[in-house]
This record gives structure tokens, C-alpha cells and sequence, in this order.
């Protein structure tokens, strides 16, 4: 079955220390999206990449980084620059087809949950 | 900007009771609207994506309804079970550089035995 596996399902980090969580997806989608969710914020959006080789910061970029060198795979580098880590970290893929994006919503990952030890 | 409210963020209801959850976006220039379900700890699983050109959508007990120009979506779920309970998010995709996607904040549902 198609779908997106995000690894590891906990992580944790120590101060100083830069991890990387893993987000694989076999659906063939191009765009795809990593998400933090904090209690009672919601989601907000980290990075996207709509396409091989490209990626776009989000609302909340600094302290993280990502790579696209295969269309199924994004992962995202939590460096220790981003002072407040731990959070639930949301991966999700969608097609950016323009002339058709109407009919294309997302799809989601079982999730990461970073905690800084 | 768009805004995504939902309310109330909780809600608890006996078993076997029909429910709606309330969803309301400040700008109604939307191309889709997605209804997700998401357990403790776990990923967000899509229930229903209503495109912005269709009213509703089913699926099983599942409903959901689209009214752009008031900016309102609405949930209706069906004869409540247990393992109803989840928090359930709606999430708008609009016009933007990446096709801006607002989640809201969700609506905690619990469904009583």
C-alpha cells in the first residue's frame, strides 16, 4: 500500500546535538511538507519542496534544514540552532499539478516526537 | 491571511448521538478544504476532501458540507461510537506561492460509553 513513513517514531536530542528525522513516501507525489504541531498552536508549516532539488522555507524555517535529492525522500535536519525542539514534527506529501490542485489534498506520516534531554 | 477557527476545541457527547463539528475560514478564495482525524500521538488520517466547486461530501457516517461564500464547513457525524473519539482538524488550501495550506486547531471529541 502507498503511503509515508516517518522515522524514527521518538527521538531524542541532547543540547548542542543536530538530528535528523527521516520521511520517505511512496505515493509519487512531487510536493512534500514537513509540519511542527505544539499543544494548542496547531500545525505550522517548516519547509515544502514541490520538486527534486528544490525546497522553500515555511512560517517557521530557522534552526531547521532539509535536502530533496530523490522525489521520495525529505528529510529534516533539526539543528542545534533551534533553541526549542521538542515538538510533534508532521511530514505530509500532496501533488502540485497547478491546473489541477483542487483535487489533491494531503497525506500524512505517523509522525516524530523530538525531545531535547 | 487566512484564518482557520474551530469550535469548541472540546467536546464530549453519550454514545450513539449525532454530532457536528464547526469549521470557519476568514477568506472564502479556497481551492479545497480537507477534514482529518488524528489520535493521541499519531499522524493526521484524511476523512473528507471537498473541493472548492462541490457543497458536500460522504463517507459512511461521515459528512461534510462546504459553504464558501459564509466561509463555513460542518462535520456531521453519524450515530457516535467510541472509537469516534479523536481530535478532528480541518485544514483550507488556498491560493499562495505553495498553494498555502491554514490548519485549524481541531475539536477534541470524546464519545462516551
Amino acid at each position: 500500500d502507498g503511503g509515508i513513513t516517518q522515522s524514527p517514531k521518538y527521538l531524542f536530542r541532547k543540547e548542542g546535538q543536530n538530528v535528523t528525522l527521516s520521511c520517505e513516501q511512496n505515493l509519487n507525489h512531487d510536493a512534500m511538507y514537513w509540519y511542527r504541531q505544539d499543544p494548542g498552536q496547531g500545525l505550522r508549516l517548516i519547509y515544502y519542496s514541490q520538486i527534486v532539488n528544490d525546497f522553500q522555507k515555511g512560517d517557521i524555517a530557522e534552526g531547521y534544514s532539509v535536502s530533496r535529492e530523490k522525489k521520495e525522500s525529505f528529510p529534516l535536519t533539526v539543528t542545534s540552532a533551534q533553541k526549542n525542539p521538542t515538538a510533534f514534527y508532521l511530514c505530509a506529501s500532496s501533488s502540485p499539478r497547478q491546473l489541477i490542485q483542487a483535487n489533491y489534498g494531503y497525506t500524512f506520516g505517523s509522525g516524530t516526537r523530538l525531545t531535547v534531554v | 491571511k487566512q484564518e482557520v477557527t474551530q469550535i469548541p476545541a472540546a467536546l464530549s457527547v453519550p454514545e450513539g448521538e449525532n454530532l457536528v463539528l464547526n469549521c470557519s475560514f476568514t477568506d472564502s478564495a479556497i481551492y479545497n478544504l480537507q477534514w482529518f482525524r488524528q489520535d493521541p500521538g499519531k499522524g493526521l488520517t484524511s476523512l473528507l476532501l471537498i473541493q472548492s466547486s462541490q457543497r458536500e461530501q460522504t463517507s459512511g457516517r461521515l459528512n461534510a458540507s462546504l459553504d464558501k461564500s459564509s466561509g463555513r464547513s460542518t462535520l456531521y457525524i453519524a450515530a457516535s461510537q467510541p472509537g469516534d473519539s479523536a481530535t478532528y482538524l480541518c485544514a483550507v488550501r488556498g491560493p499562495g506561492g505553495y498553494q498555502k495550506v491554514t490548519f485549524g486547531t481541531g475539536t477534541k471529541l470524546q464519545v462516551i460509553p
